[in-house]
């Protein structure tokens, strides 16, 4: 079945560093979803990309979808404490999302 | 908007002992999903509905794991009987009908421990 890989598991920055997480899709994706999930918490809807080789802003968050529609990344820029927590990738196919195993990002002040 | 609900927030129980949680997803939304979140790991979808009915149940350990959705609305997941390896977080979303950019919006979680 469709698996949804991301790299790196664990990041730690300093604050005001950027950070970039990477997905890959072992098959092609209709679209991909990025959730952040603050620790305890649930994961939170991002953002949505669909277009082939599209790239989103939200202030410091970058979003990326590859031209073959099988990866992505997500880029901050200058980090801040309010950017910890994990983030995943949710990618999907035919089938309902299927979830990365997220990079969780630590950022010390 | 109210978010989606659900409840109870934690539970603990013993091993082979049966456990129900309840979830009522955003109001008009069609779609329900009940994933599984292992300490560590990503959601892992057990069912989805549309409306009362399966559209995906293949992940769902259907020998121990059952869920409905009777009335289209509110939904629950039951575990019976419970074994160890079933302690992570269920998580209840729904999502909005039709296309554009809309993500799931998910419940805070059930917590379950089993000893």
């Amino acid at each position: 079945g469709q698996q949804v890989m991301q790299i790196p598991q664990y990041q730690h920055v300093q604050e005001g560093e950027d950070f970039t997480t990477y997905c890959n899709s072992s098959t092609t994706l209709s679209n991909i979803q990025w959730y952040k999930q603050r620790p305890g918490g649930h994961p939170v809807f991002l953002i949505q990309l669909v277009k082939s080789g599209e790239v989103k802003k939200q202030k410091r968050l970058t979003f990326q979808f590859g031209e073959a529609k099988k990866n992505s990344s997500l880029h901050i820029t200058a980090t801040q404490t309010t950017d910890v927590g994990t983030y995943f990738c949710a990618g999907a196919g035919n089938t309902p999302l299927v979830f990365g195993k997220g990079t969780r990002l630590s950022v010390i002040a | 908007e109210a978010g989606v609900a659900q409840s109870p927030r934690y539970k603990i129980i013993e091993k082979r002992q049966s456990v129900a949680f309840w979830c009522n997803p955003i109001s008009g939304h069609a779609t329900l999903y009940w994933y599984q979140q292992i300490l560590g790991q990503g959601p892992k979808l057990l069912i989805q509905f549309q409306n009362n009915g399966v559209v995906d149940d293949s992940q769902l350990p259907k020998d121990r794991f059952s869920a409905e959705r009777l009335k289209g609305v509110d939904s629950t997941l039951k575990i019976q009987p419970a074994k160890l390896e079933d302690s992570a977080v269920y998580l209840c979303a729904s999502r909005a009908p039709g296309q554009g950019n809309y993500g799931y919006t998910f419940g805070s979680g059930t917590r379950l421990t089993v000893v």
